[in-house]
């Protein structure tokens, strides 16, 4: 039971490139979501899904897609990389909306 | 909306010491759950606890005790006898029951045990 695991570890993009950043968990959770970390300001909710098939935003989605065609997989794809992305990005899962949500280790990604 | 408020940014206390972390919360719901997860130095998050808004009874666990006062909306987080492995960046954050799954954070207390 590996968890939830995320890759890659670290990323450096050029602004303009684009990139997924993958996130897998093994739990059978239904739900998944995306946060990203920066100095001062906790984890903000990038965006999220409930299931296979159902993503919604967060509170700063923009500049971010995602999809969710498994229950295993819920992949983050930067459109077109700017340094306002430069961040160590979280993906997370629960069973359900009651209980504690189970984190990756994290990929940060510097955009120069 | 929901918020919730670390004020303490930065705690340093002597190895051994009690040290507590405060976390204040904001919400209109009346069934909400609250967490706590601590960040070490290596990055990773790990959950500690969860308290739902219904239970009010206080937990202890090991060296960790947490106090949730609904009627002033703080669940408060204990270290006992500290040791160093208890350095980390510890955040507070609250989840509605319903809707929208957002976790909502608190700014993180980083905890620096000195030995």
């Amino acid at each position: 039971n590996a968890g939830v695991t995320q890759t890659p570890k670290f990323q450096v993009l050029k602004t303009g490139q684009s990139m997924t950043l993958q996130c897998a968990q093994d739990m059978n959770h239904e739900y998944m979501s995306w946060y990203r970390q920066d100095p001062g300001m906790g984890l903000r909710l990038i965006h999220y899904s409930v299931g296979a098939g159902i993503t919604d935003q967060g509170e700063v989605p923009n500049g971010y897609n995602v999809s969710r065609s498994t229950t295993e997989d819920f992949p983050l794809r930067l459109l077109s990389a700017a340094p306002s992305q430069t961040s160590v990005y979280f993906c997370a899962s629960s069973q359900d909306i009651s209980y504690e949500q189970y984190f990756g280790p994290g990929t940060r990604l510097t955009v120069t | 909306a929901q918020k919730v408020t670390q004020a303490q940014t930065e705690i340093s206390v002597v190895e051994k010491e009690d040290v507590t972390l405060d976390c204040v919360y904001e919400t209109r719901d009346t069934t909400y759950y609250l967490f706590w997860y601590k960040q070490p130095p290596s990055g990773e998050l790990v959950f500690l606890i969860r308290r739902n808004s219904f239970d009010e009874q206080n937990e202890i666990s090991g060296r960790y005790s947490w106090n949730f006062q609904k009627s002033t909306s703080s669940f408060n987080f204990t270290i006992t006898a500290s040791q160093v492995v208890d350095s980390a960046v510890y955040f507070c954050a609250l989840r509605r029951n319903f809707g929208n799954e957002k976790l909502t954070f608190g700014t993180g207390t980083r905890l620096t045990i000195i030995p």
